[in-house]
């Protein structure tokens, strides 16, 4: 257990629909990482924020969104959702933004038909 | 940004053979260097890492070396044995933000 949760665990849409994805990070982790990873792919980076702010972004479709609140929880927003969008959204903190360990969640798996 | 070359994409290897995967970079000010295994349906979880001080570290049957000047890091897994079969990513960002296309090995029993 990495102390990382992710919630859903399984997701499934319909194109065009809307969906919000919740990560809790390790407890005292105030860097938080979403990645995206399609099946057989590799973990591609979407964004970082580190203790409530956005420090990082990477190609993050508009259509994406994100947030990190208060509590340290973080909320990946995923609209107008498209077949392409099918796949697994990992969540990771680390203690701070750079350097050192990433602890993962057991991931979102998201399935638009 | 940074650029991360991962080799080889496939590996497949006898059990008890080694194995050897290396992740190239270009981000000079990379000072940290770890490598991630992702078990079938499972999470990435981190395996062994490394900082630029040092040339090598080991842990057990895995090890990691690092060439600085060449922008090159490995991961050398000895013994290898049916558990070692998994996707393995490097990730020589500073910030964690890109990792390797990651190598897919499989030990044959």
């Amino acid at each position: 257990d990495s102390g990382v949760t992710q919630t859903p665990k399984h997701l499934i849409t319909a194109t065009g629909q809307r969906v919000t994805l919740r990560c809790s990070p390790r407890s005292g982790d105030l860097s938080v990482y979403w990645y995206q990873q399609s099946l057989d792919q590799g973990l591609q980076f979407l964004i970082q924020y580190y203790n409530g702010e956005e420090r990082a972004k990477g190609n993050i479709l508009e259509r994406f969104s994100a947030q990190q609140f208060p509590d340290l929880h973080s909320e990946l927003n995923l609209s107008s959702l498209e077949l392409g969008d099918s796949a697994l959204y990992f969540c990771a903190s680390s203690l701070s933004s750079g350097q050192g360990e990433l602890f993962f969640g057991e991931g979102s798996r998201l399935t638009v038909l | 940004g940074e650029n991360v070359e991962q080799h080889p994409s496939t590996l497949s290897v006898q059990e008890g053979d080694s194995a050897v995967i290396k992740c190239t970079y270009s981000d000079s000010a990379s000072n940290y260097f770890p490598w991630y295994k992702q078990e079938l349906g499972k999470r990435p979880q981190l395996i062994i890492d490394i900082r630029s001080n040092v040339g090598e570290k080991k842990d057990q049957r895995i090890a990691v070396t690092l060439n600085k000047t060449a922008k090159h890091f490995s991961l050398h897994i000895t013994e290898t044995q049916p558990e070692d079969s998994a996707v393995y990513f490097c990730e020589p960002g500073r910030r964690a933000l890109t990792f390797g296309s990651g190598t897919r090995l499989q030990v044959q029993p």
